[in-house]
């Protein structure tokens, strides 16, 4: 069956530092993966996906996720985060004969000045 | 478009009552998702619809809880009775084509308290 783990339940970072989330999958074949990102009291917005091709996925707001199938892993990187990143991040995984996501339990990130 | 649209965005009910939370999905499109966020177990998949013929309910937790999508631009979700573990934000999201290819658009949420 499809999961996702997200490690980190909370993450702390300073203005301008560098940003990884981790997220970790298992799934039999090829995945299908995402990112997501939650504002406080807002919906869920995509951030980038995975489907196929170039391991290395940018997205909006400047982030980047690298798919490593050696790892089962889609990490979500940003090289500098700004005070508005502040949020909840979702890893999701889907398949090919499904139109079913999977979320990870995400992980809160806060960004202190 | 404004988005998916949800209301109420918050709903306080005893337990026993029953709670109907209502979502218009994004014009055009033809999957919509139900899912509950909790702290204990994340965003779970509750029911999805295509065409608005629901798919896939086996995330409904129980028979308390329904899933209805008279047409294309309305869906609802029921729990009667309600109980204090339902408690939770239930967010909507609709999507054009194939879920999983597709961007999924999630609305605000509603955030339901069982006392």
């Amino acid at each position: 069956a499809q999961s996702v783990t997200q490690p980190d339940i909370h993450i702390t970072v300073s203005e301008g530092a560098s940003l990884e989330l981790r997220c970790n999958y298992s799934y039999g074949a090829t995945p299908y993966l995402f990112w997501y990102v939650q504002s406080p009291g807002q919906g869920l917005q995509l951030l980038l996906k995975y489907f196929s091709g170039d391991t290395l996925v940018q997205g909006i707001k400047g982030f980047e996720a690298e798919f490593k199938r050696s790892q089962s892993s889609f990490n979500l990187r940003k090289p500098s985060v700004h005070w508005s990143d502040a949020a909840e991040y979702f890893c999701a995984v889907g398949a090919y004969n499904t139109d079913k996501l999977i979320f990870g339990t995400g992980t809160r990130l806060q960004v202190f000045p | 478009d404004a988005g998916v649209i949800q209301s109420p965005r918050h709903e306080v009910t005893e337990m026993g009552q029953e709670v109907t939370l209502r979502c218009k999905p994004i014009s055009g499109h033809d999957y919509l998702f139900w899912y509950r966020q909790t702290m204990m177990r994340g965003l779970e998949l509750l029911i999805y619809f295509n065409n608005n013929v629901p798919i896939d309910d086996s995330g409904m937790p129980e028979d308390r809880f329904s899933a209805k999508m008279p047409n294309a631009s309305f869906s609802t979700l029921k729990i009667q009775p309600s109980e204090p573990r339902d408690s939770a934000v239930y967010f909507c999201a609709s999507s054009l084509g194939t879920g999983v290819f597709s961007t999924a658009f999630f609305g605000q949420g509603t955030r339901l308290t069982v006392v």
